[in-house]
């Protein structure tokens, strides 16, 4: 059911920046908040980024969220072999009145 | 520090309802927020299943509604999940989270449910 379209993959050496994008509609991206989950090899996830470009508490700089019309993306600078993991976007959609999650995008250190 | 814990059954069989609890320590459930279920499949992605408020106010994915209840015990600090007539594709990781205003800020750890005779 997933309604916001991510790439299924993303990659970069130590040091490059990584970006992911998120491709929603007007019922969703366009018109709500975005927010980012990161999730780790067996773990559950975390959020990384609120409201479009808010970092939580303990969130390092280096992670970074935008969003322009429908589309939203997080961009990953100074890339480091613990940002191996999978990312989620997210965000309300108001014809489907619900929740709903990107199709998820895993980033590989190379 | 708010903690979410998941516990209930591992193992539910065809047809029959999944049940699981999520236990909230660190913060009240009175105090606010809403307070919600997601789930992802083996090798998938995440899906909402819905989230309740301290009150009982609820919303669901609509995709799962007619078949899925949440409710909130705010004397036991926990809240709970019922979802009836599961098949094969209700089998997958179950967590619980807070939810503020659909920013799912803490998570519990997950467990995993399958659904097998």
């Amino acid at each position: 059911q997933s309604v916001l379209t991510q790439p299924p993959s993303a990659s970069g050496t130590p040091g490059q920046r990584v970006t992911i994008s998120c491709s929603g509609s007007s019922s969703n991206i366009g018109s709500n908040t975005v927010n980012w989950y990161q999730q780790l090899p067996g773990a559950a996830p975390k959020l990384l980024i609120y409201s479009n470009s808010q970092r939580p508490s303990g969130v390092p700089d280096r992670c970074s969220g935008s969003k322009s019309g429908t589309s939203a993306s997080l961009a990953i600078s100074g890339l480091q072999s613990e940002d191996e993991a999978d990312f989620y976007c997210a965000a309300w959609d108001d014809i489907l009145n619900g929740y709903v999650f990107g199709t998820g995008t895993k980033v590989t250190v190379l | 520090q708010v903690l979410l814990q998941e516990s209930g059954p591992g193992l539910v069989k065809p047809s029959e309802t999944l049940s699981l609890t999520c236990t909230v320590s660190g913060y009240s459930i009175r105090r606010g927020y809403y307070w919600g279920w997601i789930r992802q499949p083996p090798g998938k992605g995440l899906e909402w299943i819905g989230s309740i408020y301290h009150s009982g106010s609820t919303y669901y994915n609509p995709s799962l509604k007619s078949r899925v209840t949440i409710s909130v015990d705010t004397s036991k600090n926990q809240f709970s999940l019922k979802v009836t007539s599961v098949t094969a594709a209700d089998t997958a990781e179950y967590y619980c989270a807070r939810d503020f205003s659909g920013c799912l800020d803490y998570w519990g750890q997950g467990t995993l449910v399958t659904v097998s005779s």
